[in-house]
């Protein structure tokens, strides 16, 4: 069956330091990937889009790669900030109109 | 533009009693998707309007759920006899008509269903 994979525990980082968040999948060819981020009791907010035939993207502190051997999506923030706390979901695209979430990855950044 | 507006904000409802929620998407898009979500996990695709068709339904959305876009605007998602088993947060979402480009959430309509 097709899956998404995010790490299911919390993050927990010192103020500072890069976090790493990872997406696995199975039994999908994504054309694109995104993560977005999702604060309590709010919608998800976009934060990145990756395509297949890209391997990587920055935006400000914020770095996506995309593997589509390893069927993996690997997100990281630098120097973060206790700001950054948050849920971080990563959604697949095949294509059309249908974009797929995982569970999300909590992330706790502390001062 | 204020981005996609969802209301209410929170619904909470007796078992067996319909609901009726109304999304707002952003005005230049023809996309329209909503969404559920329970505590801990990701947004589960329910429903995709292109313009004022829907072209998909989740197997997820049984026959107590109907969703309506009627002038290609406004979508409204109705669920008939409430279940407890329905209390989830109901995210609307829209875009441009582009497969590569990213949805605008609302803030979600929470429902508790007593």
């Amino acid at each position: 069956s097709q899956k998404i994979e995010q790490n299911s525990e919390a993050l927990n980082i010192q103020e500072g330091k890069t976090a790493t968040l990872t997406c696995n999948y199975t039994n999908y060819s994504p054309a694109y990937l995104q993560w977005y981020r999702q604060d309590p009791g709010r919608g998800p907010v976009f934060l990145l889009l990756i395509r297949e035939n890209e391997k990587e993207k920055r935006k400000e502190r914020l770095k996506v790669t995309f593997d589509t051997t390893l069927k993996q999506s690997l997100f990281h923030i630098t120097a973060s900030q206790p700001a950054d706390s948050a849920t971080y979901l990563c959604a697949l695209n095949t294509g059309g109109f249908k974009t797929i979430f995982g569970a999300g990855t909590r992330l706790f950044v502390k001062a | 533009d204020t981005g996609v507006s969802q209301d209410p904000r929170h619904k909470i409802t007796k078992r067996g009693q319909n609901v009726t929620f109304r999304c707002d998407p952003i005005s230049e898009h023809n996309r329209l998707y909503w969404y559920r979500q329970t505590l801990g996990q990701g947004p589960e695709f329910l429903t995709y309007f292109q313009n004022e068709a829907q072209l998909e339904k989740s197997r997820l959305l049984s026959d107590r759920f109907s969703a309506e876009r009627p002038k290609g605007s406004f979508s409204t998602l109705e669920i008939q006899r409430t279940e407890q088993g329905d209390s989830a947060m109901y995210l609307c979402a829209s875009s441009h008509d582009r497969a590569d480009t990213e949805a605008f959430f609302g803030q979600g309509t929470r429902l508790t269903v007593v």
